[in-house]
């Protein structure tokens, strides 16, 4: 079965600080992965995503997301957090294009 | 490019009365698009996948006859919530895709049903 789990409802850093947003999947298939971000009543906006190249992923923003196969998980990572980016998290796997499993979700707070 | 609007972005409506919600792919033409529902502080739950030209695609616990989905061309497909009830309040999220690419997501609909 295809599954995605976030391990982590919520993370507060103090701004400047790394980030860390761990995501772990199942899947029988090779997946795609993407990152999503999503502003306090706004749509989502992709961060990055993984689709079979290279497995260290850069996105915009300064995020980037390493695939590790051997462990399944493509956590998103940033060396240093700004305000802006308090935000929901969502890690987001697809298979064959179509069947896309959202996780639960990550809720960033940065502190001053 | 690959912009996908929504609209309206806010309504609200009476119960028992029914509301359309537009999602259009501005600058591709998308062979799938697909209809989530966010409820707050929770994740986006897929609620059909409909391909132009087709029947939507629920998923299982989705009222088809509530949730009319139309996908009438390659860049407009609609959702109309039917006899809206409070319960049916939500945030609702469309995306688009072409040809199994990525999904491009709408910026979504609040929908309040007093």
């Amino acid at each position: 079965a295809q599954s995605v789990t976030q391990l982590d409802s919520h993370v507060s850093v103090s701004e400047g600080t790394p980030v860390l947003l761990r995501c772990n999947y199942s899947s029988s298939y090779s997946p795609s992965l993407f990152w999503y971000v999503q502003h306090p009543n706004k749509g989502l906006q992709l961060l990055l995503k993984y689709t079979s190249a290279a497995t260290l992923v850069k996105g915009i923003n300064g995020f980037e997301a390493e695939f590790k196969k051997s462990e399944t998980s493509f956590h998103l990572t940033k060396p240093s957090a700004h305000m802006s980016d308090a935000a929901e998290y969502f890690c987001v796997v697809s298979f064959g294009g179509f069947k896309t499993i959202f996780g639960a979700g990550t809720r960033l707070f940065v502190k001053a | 490019g690959a912009v996908v609007s929504q609209h309206p972005s806010r309504v609200i409506c009476k119960s028992g009365t029914s509301v359309k919600i537009e999602c259009r792919s501005l600058d591709f033409q998308a062979t799938t698009m697909f209809w989530y529902r966010q409820f707050p502080k929770k994740s986006l739950m897929l609620m059909a996948t409909s391909n132009e030209g087709s029947k939507a695609t629920y998923e299982q616990g989705v009222e088809k006859d509530k949730f009319l989905i139309n996908h009438a061309s390659l860049t407009l497909s609609t959702l109309t919530v039917t006899s809206a009830h409070p319960e049916d309040s939500s945030f609702y999220i469309c995306s688009a895709s072409l040809q199994g690419h990525e999904q491009y997501f709408g910026p979504g609909t609040r929908l309040t049903v007093t």
